[in-house]
């Protein structure tokens, strides 16, 4: 009953350094979300694959790419890190259609030193 | 520019009363909305939604209200358990959220046994 899965929990990097966090559901989900949240600013949406083979930006994609690899696995990539992009991220996952929720993973904390 | 506006930071009830979580939006076009709550060092969890065709979504101890008119919502927690404090994001979308949600920035529920 694994949900969404996020790795790693934590991790620290020097600035400039790349990364990519990885993320996975087992529920057969259509759609996958990428979120960072910052203390006072909620959950900010980076980017999303609505489906398999398609990837959209959210709200603050800069210094982000993303892959969505097959159905269950959507990762994250920051080709180089920046201090501004420490933070919480989340990976979560929806069936695609209307008026359902999505589900979170317990995300992964990135601090860029 | 915030299109959901939760004004409270953080709000303390008495175990056994009732808790009151307010939420405001903007965008007209909204038509779907969900509470989410969190608890530290783990992912937002869905709680309740309800579509702006409805007013009122009732689940065990868990209301929400609609107001499109005031473009408002609220969520009413009877009776208020220790377990209940967390953090509570609002949540809308348009198109029944199958896309992109916008996230509130959190309220936190302390529950005094």
């Amino acid at each position: 009953n694994a949900g969404v899965t996020q790795t790693p929990k934590f991790q620290v990097l020097k600035t400039g350094q790349s990364m990519t966090l990885q993320c996975a559901q087992d529920m057969n989900h259509n759609s996958m979300y990428w979120y960072r949240q910052d203390p006072g600013m909620g959950l900010r949406l980076i980017y999303y694959s609505a489906s398999e083979g398609t990837t959209d930006k959210g709200e603050v994609p800069n210094g982000y790419n993303v892959s969505r690899l097959n159905k269950r696995e959507f990762s994250l990539r920051l080709e180089s890190a920046a201090p501004s992009q420490t933070s919480v991220y989340f990976c979560a996952s929806s069936d695609g259609q209307a008026y359902q929720p999505q589900h979170f993973g317990d995300g992964t904390r990135l601090s860029i030193l | 520019d915030q299109q959901v506006k939760q004004n409270s930071p953080s709000l303390s009830v008495q175990e056994g009363r009732i808790s009151i979580l307010n939420c405001d939006y903007t965008n007209s076009m909204f038509d779907y909305f969900l509470w989410y709550k969190k608890y530290p060092a783990e992912g937002p969890t869905f709680l309740i939604s309800i579509s702006s065709i409805k007013d009122k979504n009732e689940d065990g101890r868990f209301t929400v209200f609609l107001n499109k008119s005031a473009k408002h919502l609220s969520l009413h927690i009877v009776p208020s358990q220790p377990g209940d404090s967390a953090v509570y994001f609002c949540a809308a979308s348009e198109g029944g959220g199958y896309q992109k949600v916008t996230f509130g920035i959190g309220t936190k529920l302390q529950v005094i046994p």
